[in-house]
């Protein structure tokens, strides 16, 4: 079946330094989507990618669709204590046929003040 | 609307026992969906309704699992004979099929 991998798995920066984390499949997605989500809450949607290189923006974060639609990164500029969490890529498989969304395990941040 | 709606937050519930989860959509929204995650894991897709139609169960949905979306609003999840491995946080989510879901806080299951 579809699987997505994220990496890094857990990051321990400063504040202030930028971050990176990317997300792969072995198969094709319509869709990628980033999700935050914090200790006993739901996961929050940040960004919503739908094409095939897509660049796209919210406030200090940046995703994009990568071209071959099989992966997508996610960048925090300028990092501070509240971005703690864990990030989640997911996203839509080619073959479904409604917006069913698969997840990857998440990447795991920690920002040292 | 101030987005999905999960109760209880918590449950604790001994083995063998019969539980039942309530989520309450964005009202919007005809697209539910049912997932299950465990710690250090992403979210696992159980089920999904377009309004009252369950549309799909995963095989992760055993026999012992129930959902139901009675009439296109709120959904209920029912565990039958609860065991040890269904302990879990079980997340509700909605959408109208763009813009990615919204999910609610879950319940968090523990079985002892």
């Amino acid at each position: 079946g579809q699987q997505l991998n994220q990496s890094p798995q857990s990051m321990f920066i400063q504040e202030g330094e930028d971050v990176s984390m990317n997300c792969t499949s072995s198969s094709i997605f319509n869709t990628w989507l980033w999700y935050k989500q914090e200790p006993g809450e739901g996961p929050v949607l940040l960004i919503a990618l739908y094409k095939a290189g897509e660049l796209t923006s919210n406030g200090r974060l940046t995703a994009q669709f990568g071209i071959t639609r099989k992966d997508s990164f996610l960048n925090i500029s300028a990092s501070i204590p509240s971005d703690v969490g864990i990030y989640f890529c997911a996203g839509q498989p080619m073959e479904t046929s409604y917006d069913k969304v698969i997840f990857g395990p998440g990447t795991s941040l920690s920002v040292i003040p | 609307d101030t987005g999905v709606s999960q109760n209880p937050r918590h449950k604790i519930t001994k083995r063998g026992q019969n539980v039942t989860f309530r989520c309450d959509p964005i009202s919007e929204h005809n697209r539910l969906y049912w997932y299950r995650q465990t710690l250090g894991q992403g979210p696992e897709f159980l089920t999904y309704f377009q309004n009252e139609a369950q549309l799909e169960k995963s095989r992760l949905l055993s026999d012992r699992f129930s959902a139901e979306r009675p009439k296109g609003s709120f959904s209920t999840l029912e565990i039958q004979r609860t065991e040890q491995g269904d302990s879990a946080m079980y997340l509700c989510a909605s959408s109208r099929g763009e813009h990615g879901y919204t999910f609610g806080s879950g319940t968090r299951l523990t079985v002892v």
